[in-house]
């Protein structure tokens, strides 16, 4: 059974970078079968795609975040991560990382979500 | 604000039927599947439906996708306490290789 499990700092002051790692188990992060997702949802509010990464190493952003946000794969630890530069307090959300097969539409695998506060 | 469009909350009685729209463009749903995803309160959303009709197995046949034009709707039949949650409609769009959320909808079972 897959399973993902983010990782964080939990709290970062304004103008910090932010690290994030999915680890990945009953999976291989280096299957051409899948690509690999960030998400996060801000307390009380909607869902909102951060960036996806495969293996073959193609990488898409949300435009909105783009110039902040890089997203990665480490294969040896079977991990994707996420960085996100110069973080604000809208940046506060749980994040959460998600699986997709390449030949399909829809997210099949969730990690719980990590909880990243951005405050002073 | 989401260029899919989903009421902010929906309710109805256990027992009884509630449908949930999401309404886009040609551009978005129009010419995407859609998948429904459910989030149960403190948790991680879930795979309820995908490629607009179909339902992953362990889904129980109460729960239904339709996609019409540029909508598609989930439907909720013999609702429970436990089917209260925040749902989204989700597209992956081919075009601009993204995903795309829905702004999410709230079901209270009264």
């Amino acid at each position: 059974q897959v399973q993902l499990q983010e990782s964080g700092p939990g709290l970062l002051k304004p103008s910090e970078t932010l690290s994030l790692t999915c680890t990945v188990s009953g999976d291989s992060v280096s299957s051409a079968t899948y690509f690999w997702s960030w998400i996060r949802q801000p307390p009380g509010k909607g869902l909102e795609w951060i960036a996806y990464i495969h293996y073959i190493g193609t990488t898409n952003y949300n435009s909105s975040l783009k110039s902040r946000v890089t997203i990665s794969l480490d294969t040896s630890k079977n991990q994707f991560s996420l960085k996100l530069t110069s973080v604000i307090a809208a940046d506060t959300a749980v994040y959460y990382c998600a699986r997709s097969a390449f030949y399909s539409y829809f997210l099949d695998v969730w990690g719980k979500g990590t909880t990243v506060t951005v405050s002073s | 604000q989401s260029v899919l469009t989903q009421p902010p909350s929906v309710s109805a009685a256990p027992g009884q039927k509630v449908t949930i729209s999401c309404s886009g463009s040609s551009s978005n749903i129009g010419n995407n599947y859609v998948s429904w995803y459910q989030q149960l309160p403190g948790t991680a959303p879930k795979l309820l439906i995908y490629d607009n009709d179909k339902r992953p197995s362990g889904i129980p046949d109460r729960f239904s996708g339709s996609k019409s034009g540029t909508s598609a709707t989930l439907g909720i039949t013999g609702l429970q306490t436990g089917d209260d949650a925040d749902y989204y409609c989700v597209i992956w769009d081919n075009s601009l290789s993204v995903w795309v959320f829905g702004g999410g909808t709230k079901l209270t079972v009264l």
